[in-house]
């Protein structure tokens, strides 16, 4: 199976910092990425797919891209209600596995 | 508006057996994803169920253990979870694919149910 592993497990910045996190697919996933947001205590919420395809409804400040196998998710600036964990998964194929996960707090 | 309404939290001894219900309105019958998060973990991906309801497909995890069926009249998706054990122990949603293809990502997420395995 295809392993997506996210960095880093965890970050802290300020408010209006620019966010990035990665999340690397050990083999080729065509575009097939997918960023999902989880707040704390809440369900998972889309925000991007196909690496870089921002979900309906989702501020422009989210953005996604992709180099080969490695995509980024962009917080272009950081604000408070973006405290969540980030999670990336592959969506070409069964398994759709998820990446560890990436949490993102406030300094 | 899609709305997926999930069956209530469970308590199980370890060895026994648990059946997931997933209710779903407002929408076109997509596929529909399993997934469950232990406390304080990550999202794990446990299987699929097409629109007919035929071919589901598993995570090799759960090979064995774990049954989806879905009753297309009325718009549920089941799940069955054997053999369970305290690792079991998690919160379950049921999450529908965000169009009608299946390469898709998750659109939709039900509510979840907690399911605590404990002897």
């Amino acid at each position: 199976d295809i392993q997506m592993t996210q960095s880093p497990s965890s970050l802290s910045a300020s408010v209006g910092d620019r966010v990035t996190i990665t999340c690397r697919a050990s083999q080729g996933i065509s575009n097939y990425l997918a960023w999902y947001q989880q707040k704390p205590g809440k369900i998972p919420t889309l925000l991007i797919y196909s690496a870089s395809t921002l979900q309906s409804g989702v501020p422009s400040r989210f953005s996604g891209s992709q180099s080969a196998t490695n995509f980024t998710l962009t917080i272009s600036s950081l604000q408070p209600e973006d405290v969540a964990t980030y999670y990336c998964q592959k969506h070409n194929s069964a398994p759709w596995t998820f990446g560890q996960g990436t949490k993102v707090e406030i300094k | 508006q899609v709305q997926l309404v999930q069956s209530g939290a469970e308590v199980k001894k370890p060895g026994a057996s648990v059946k997931f219900s997933c209710k779903a309105s407002g929408y076109s019958t997509y596929y529909i994803h399993w997934v469950r998060q232990a406390p304080g973990q990550g999202l794990e991906w446990m299987g699929i169920i097409d629109p007919s309801g035929y071919n589901p497909e598993y995570a090799q995890n759960f090979q064995g253990r774990v049954t989806m069926t879905r009753d297309t009249s009325t718009s549920s998706v089941y799940m069955d979870l054997s053999n369970l054990r305290s690792e079991d122990t998690a919160l379950y949603y049921c999450v529908t694919s965000l169009s009608a293809i299946r390469w898709s990502p998750f659109g939709y997420w039900g509510q979840g149910t907690l399911v605590t395995v404990s002897s």
